[in-house]
């Protein structure tokens, strides 16, 4: 079956270091790979969408110099956030796509800054 | 763009009663996927049901939902709610031309013996 490995699944990080978290695709090959954030009593917010052959896509209030992307193939996806403060703790979750329409989701990576 | 709407906040139940958790969506393109997520506490959303074939029921694990193009609508039952429902439940769209999965705000599920 697909899935996908999301690590590291929880991470502390000190206001203004950066930490990065890492997705890889199994029994599948990822076109396509969507990271979002869940905040505290928020839905998922949409950071960016990469999209194999294609530019990568942030939505607003998210920026490439604050969270850049990795998509180097089909199997694997990177992301780190820079600079990482109060405001940017959460539940970060990667979402790959095969040809299909399902979204299969990584366990989630749980950032706390301190 | 793409929205969708879910029950908001959260549902209490008693173990035993039926579970309806409302979905209704809008997009502009013709052919959307709907889903159901759910996530249990301190893990990631896991895919519960898919659909994209109008007036089509869909089942797993108990739970049941059928896309209605005409009401825009994929409501979530099942018919005897248990204590691990208990969960957070996403109804999601995605539309192939976008590409991206649309989420409603999410419901909250609470089962009570």
């Amino acid at each position: 079956g697909a899935l996908v490995y999301q690590y590291p699944r929880r991470t502390i990080c000190k206001s203004g270091t950066s930490m990065r978290m890492e997705c890889q695709a199994v029994g599948f090959q990822a076109t396509s790979v969507a990271w979002y954030r869940q905040s505290p009593q928020k839905t998922f917010e949409l950071i960016a969408l990469s999209t194999v052959n294609s530019a990568i896509k942030y939505e607003q209030n998210f920026t490439q110099e604050k969270f850049p992307i990795s998509h180097p193939n089909l199997s694997f996806s990177s992301m780190t956030v820079l600079n990482a403060y109060l405001e940017d703790r959460g539940l970060y979750l990667c979402g790959a796509r095969g040809g299909a329409e399902t979204l299969y989701f990584g366990s989630g990576t749980r950032l706390t800054v301190l | 763009g793409d929205s969708v709407t879910q029950t908001e906040g959260l549902v209490t139940l008693t173990e035993g009663l039926p579970v309806m958790l409302n979905c209704t969506y809008q997009t502009i393109y013709s052919n959307p996927f709907l889903f159901w997520y759910v996530q249990h506490l301190n893990e990631s959303p896991r895919l519960l049901l898919k659909s994209f074939t109008d007036n089509k029921r869909t089942e797993h694990q108990g739970f049941h939902a059928t896309l209605h193009k005409s009401s825009s609508s994929f409501h979530l039952q099942k018919s005897s709610a248990q204590l691990s429902d208990s969960a957070l439940y996403y109804c999601a769209l995605i539309t192939q031309v976008v590409g991206q999965l649309t989420f409603g705000r999410g419901t909250r599920l609470q089962v009570y013996a």
